[in-house]
């Protein structure tokens, strides 16, 4: 079975503090993953997804194939990170994004 | 642009009645998405639309109807609103279907008393 899981609902660090949330997927074959991300009264945006390899605004994330992991990472946290974060995975048959529950960020200085 | 939008914002409904959730999208994107959004149980997909003229069900269908009108347009439909379909209901878009990058709408919450 697809699924994705998000195993903390709320992750409270302090300013500065590293950051990292976690991504487990269940998936065969060669994954494809995204990370979400829902500030407050925004709406839900691409924050970052796997095949791009890129860092948008400080975070990474690192496709763990043996591990089946998509964790997400930041050194420093600050205070503006504060959201919800989804964790996605293309579905096999390509039909559409199938969401972790979600994981509440919040940093406080 | 403005991406995708959604109306109503806000609605309060009775068990019982009735109501269209509209979506938008001006970005050109073929293929379309309606998600709910609950507390602790993420986003589930409702239905989708490939592309125009297309409509499937997504992981949550029951009770609800879609329909592509155009290119743009993709609606959600609640023909008899119950308790549990109170949440806050997600259009989305994407240029291509499955894997890319989905756009989403500013949301809508439903209240169903």
């Amino acid at each position: 079975a697809q699924r994705v899981t998000q195993p903390e609902k709320l992750l409270s660090v302090f300013k500065g503090a590293p950051v990292e949330l976690k991504c487990n997927y269940s998936y065969s074959g060669s994954p494809e993953l995204f990370w979400y991300v829902q500030y407050s009264r925004q709406r839900l945006q691409l924050l970052l997804r796997h095949i791009s390899r890129e860092s948008i605004k400080g975070f990474t994330a690192d496709l763990n194939k043996g591990e089946t992991s998509f964790h997400l990472k930041k050194p420093f946290a600050q205070e503006e990170d504060s959201a919800m974060y989804y964790c996605a995975l293309r579905d096999q048959a390509g039909t559409a994004l199938i969401f972790g529950k979600g994981t509440t960020l919040s940093v406080s200085s | 642009n403005a991406g995708v939008t959604q109306t109503p914002k806000f609605q309060v409904l009775k068990t019982g009645q009735s109501m269209t959730l509209q979506c938008a999208q001006d970005m050109n994107h073929n293929s379309m998405y309606w998600y709910r959004q609950d507390p602790g149980m993420g986003l589930r997909l409702i239905y989708y639309s490939a592309s125009e003229g297309t409509t499937d069900k997504g992981e949550v269908p029951n009770g609800y109807n879609v329909s592509r009108l155009n290119k743009r347009e993709f609606s959600l439909r609640l023909e008899s609103a119950a308790p549990s379909q109170t949440s806050v209901y997600f259009c989305a878009s994407s240029s291509g279907f499955g894997g890319y990058e989905q756009y989403f709408g500013p949301g809508t919450r439903l209240t169903v008393t």
